[in-house]
């Protein structure tokens, strides 16, 4: 079965710049999730999709990031405009309706850098 | 916010050594993961324990969960050079919602 896809791998722009990240979960995943991992740390959910709808964007800077995920399959995450403290790896990961494994699987993401 | 904090930060061991963290959470969990993140690539999944069971194995892993101490801890038996990766344990309140620690970075020295 294929993995979870992200794109770009790489991206580099400088602040006030705008990006968006692309990904394609699992076939057949419900639940998408986008987190932030600043180097060092470890992943910071940034929003939780069950199908089409939201389940949790509480830790989502709504100000400048919007992520969307249009017929309940892929998703784009957006940061508009970028601030230098957004340069970070962004995973996408997908999970199984099926309860009884709660394993996430995630993509390679997508490491940007913020000049 | 990170619910888990992982210990120790960074851990070097020779090949074929045992290598041991430590996770401590501060909420209540349904379950509790184990991650691992090679350098510049996602997470794999390693293992789950659910809040009812005390310890799990999975090859050369060995997990247990204290749920008393709010505490777990990963082993790993017989350490090869590709286990040099960073290890993440990840707590579940029940509805899918997983909060990722702080990691624990492992050199495993051949």
């Amino acid at each position: 079965e294929a993995g979870v896809a992200q794109s770009p791998r790489y991206k580099i722009i400088e602040k006030r710049q705008s990006v968006a990240f692309w990904c394609n979960p699992i076939s057949g995943h419900a639940t998408l999730y986008w987190y932030q991992q600043i180097l060092g740390q470890g992943p910071k959910l940034l929003i939780q999709f069950q199908n089409n709808g939201v389940v949790d964007d509480s830790q989502l800077p709504k100000d400048r990031f919007s992520a969307e995920r249009l017929k309940g399959v892929d998703s784009t995450l957006k940061i508009q405009p970028a601030k230098l403290e957004d340069s970070a790896v962004y995973l996408c990961a997908s999970s199984s309706p099926d309860r009884a494994t709660d394993t996430q699987y995630f993509g390679p993401g997508t490491r940007l850098t913020v000049l | 916010s990170q619910q888990g904090e992982e210990d120790p930060q960074a851990l070097s061991i020779q090949e074929g050594e045992n290598a041991t963290m430590n996770c401590s959470y501060k909420t209540s969990i349904n379950n509790l993961q184990w991650y691992r993140q090679n350098s510049g690539r996602g997470l794999v999944h390693l293992i789950l324990i659910r809040s009812n069971e005390r310890e799990k194995h999975s090859g050369r892993l060995r997990v247990t969960l204290d749920t008393s101490k709010k505490s777990s801890s990963l082993l790993i038996t017989a350490s090869r050079a590709a286990d040099t990766a960073s290890y993440f344990c990840a707590t579940d309140p029940g509805y899918q919602k997983v909060t990722f620690g702080t990691g624990t970075k492992l050199q495993v020295i051949p």
